[in-house]
This record gives C-alpha cells, sequence and structure tokens, in this order.
C-alpha cells in the first residue's frame, strides 16, 4: 500500500460546528504532517509528528487541534473555524530519517467554513 | 531561512515540446534535498523528481530532467515530450536533512499548460 487516505473529501461546516479530519497510511512512515493550502498558493506546514509525539507545531490557532493516536493514523480535529480557514487541507507521510526520499500526500480535505 | 522562488507563474507548452521551468533557493546549508511536486486538478501533490545536495550528478525520471547548480542555487525541471497529463501546477520544494521528520519549503508554483 503506498497511498495516503484522507476523509472526508469534502466537508462543511458551521463557525459553531466540531469536525475532525482523518487521515491513514500503512506505508511503515513514522513521520506525519498536515498542510494548510490556499487555491493557488503552496502548501503552509502546520503540524509535524514523528514518533507519534508532535514535534513540530507551526503557531496554529488552538481551534485546530491535531492528534496521533498510532502510527497510522493522524486526525486534525476542528472547533469554532473562521471562513478564513476554508481551504484544502493535505495530510502527508514519510520516513523520518529518511524524508529526502519525498512525501507521500493525500488527495486532501477541501474545507468549507460557512 | 530557507527560501524558495519559482519566478514563472505559468508557462505554457505545445504537446511533444520541451518545457523548463525554472527554481531558485536560498539557504546556508550544505547538505539538503529539493524536490519537484505536480499538482493537478485532482488536488494530490505527486512527486516527480528528486536531487539530493551532495550528488553532484542530475537526477532523471523518464522524460523528467533537473539541472542542478549547486553554488548558483538553481535547480530547473526540464519536461521533454510534454503530453496533455503534464499539465499541472508544479512547485518546486527544499528539505533539510532532519532526524524528527522534515518541513518541506515550497515555492510559489508554476502553472503549466500543454496545448494540443
Amino acid at each position: 500500500d503506498t497511498e495516503v487516505t484522507q476523509t472526508p473529501k469534502h466537508l462543511v461546516m458551521g463557525m459553531t460546528n466540531k469536525k475532525s479530519l482523518k487521515c491513514e497510511q500503512h506505508m511503515g512512515h513514522r513521520a506525519m504532517y498536515w498542510y494548510k493550502q490556499k487555491a493557488k498558493k503552496p502548501p503552509e506546514l502546520m503540524f509535524v509528528y514523528s514518533y507519534e509525539k508532535l514535534s513540530i507545531n507551526e503557531s496554529v490557532p488552538s481551534r485546530f487541534s491535531p492528534e496521533c493516536p498510532n502510527s497510522s493514523l493522524l486526525n486534525l480535529h476542528l472547533h469554532a473555524l473562521q471562513p478564513e480557514d476554508s481551504a484544502l487541507y493535505l495530510c502527508a507521510s514519510s520516513q523520518v530519517t529518511g524524508a529526502g526520499y519525498g512525501y507521500t500526500f493525500g488527495s486532501g480535505t477541501r474545507l468549507t467554513v460557512v | 531561512a530557507q527560501t524558495v522562488t519559482q519566478s514563472q507563474p505559468e508557462m505554457s507548452v505545445q504537446e511533444a515540446e520541451t518545457v523548463t521551468l525554472s527554481c531558485t533557493y536560498d539557504t546556508s546549508e550544505s547538505d539538503y534535498y529539493l524536490f519537484w511536486y505536480k499538482q493537478p486538478p485532482s488536488r494530490q501533490m505527486i512527486l516527480v523528481i528528486r536531487q539530493e545536495a551532495y550528488k553532484q550528478q542530475n537526477a532523471t525520471e523518464n522524460r523528467f530532467s533537473v539541472n542542478f547548480q549547486k553554488a548558483a542555487k538553481s535547480f530547473s525541471l526540464k519536461i521533454s515530450d510534454s503530453q496533455l497529463g503534464d499539465a499541472a501546477m508544479y512547485f518546486c520544494a527544499y528539505s533539510l536533512k532532519e532526524t524528527s521528520g522534515s518541513r518541506l519549503t515550497f515555492g510559489e508554483g508554476t502553472q503549466l499548460t500543454v496545448n494540443p
């Protein structure tokens, strides 16, 4: 299995809702990432997990809460989002010490906050 | 801080022709990785080619090749025999060798159109 699977593919949520994005991989990668991407812009790093521990938090607002329950799963819990948080959220994974082989990305969750 | 610059927001090429996408970067490190990623309208980021900075030989993957000039901090992508399926946004990216997960620094992207 050489894929990163993200669910759901599309999500519309109100500003008072709580929702979660899910990401799963079975490649044995021990580093997992969340990126946020606005239209026609490059992805921006949000969080990095290494061996299921949060290693990088790029000063992301607390309304985004990441979780890595095991080596194959990565969640992003969303609460009280703002319309400007509407974007494509990409999950990726890589080898921890061999990230030079590149990331494997999922196809993303298109999030719309109304 | 590392930065990656793609100076061509848009490029176009005729099918079967060759096109070169430019990328420059700024770093004080000597050992790092460079990548080209492709993002078609399907949204998935796909790794096209990678280069290790300490390797002087330019990477090649089928119709895709790079011109890596370390001293000039330049990393261009050449696509030969362009196909309609090559149409996408192309991002140049940089990564340090890290032991706790590596952050990718992306350029702003080049939108490639392939004309039939």
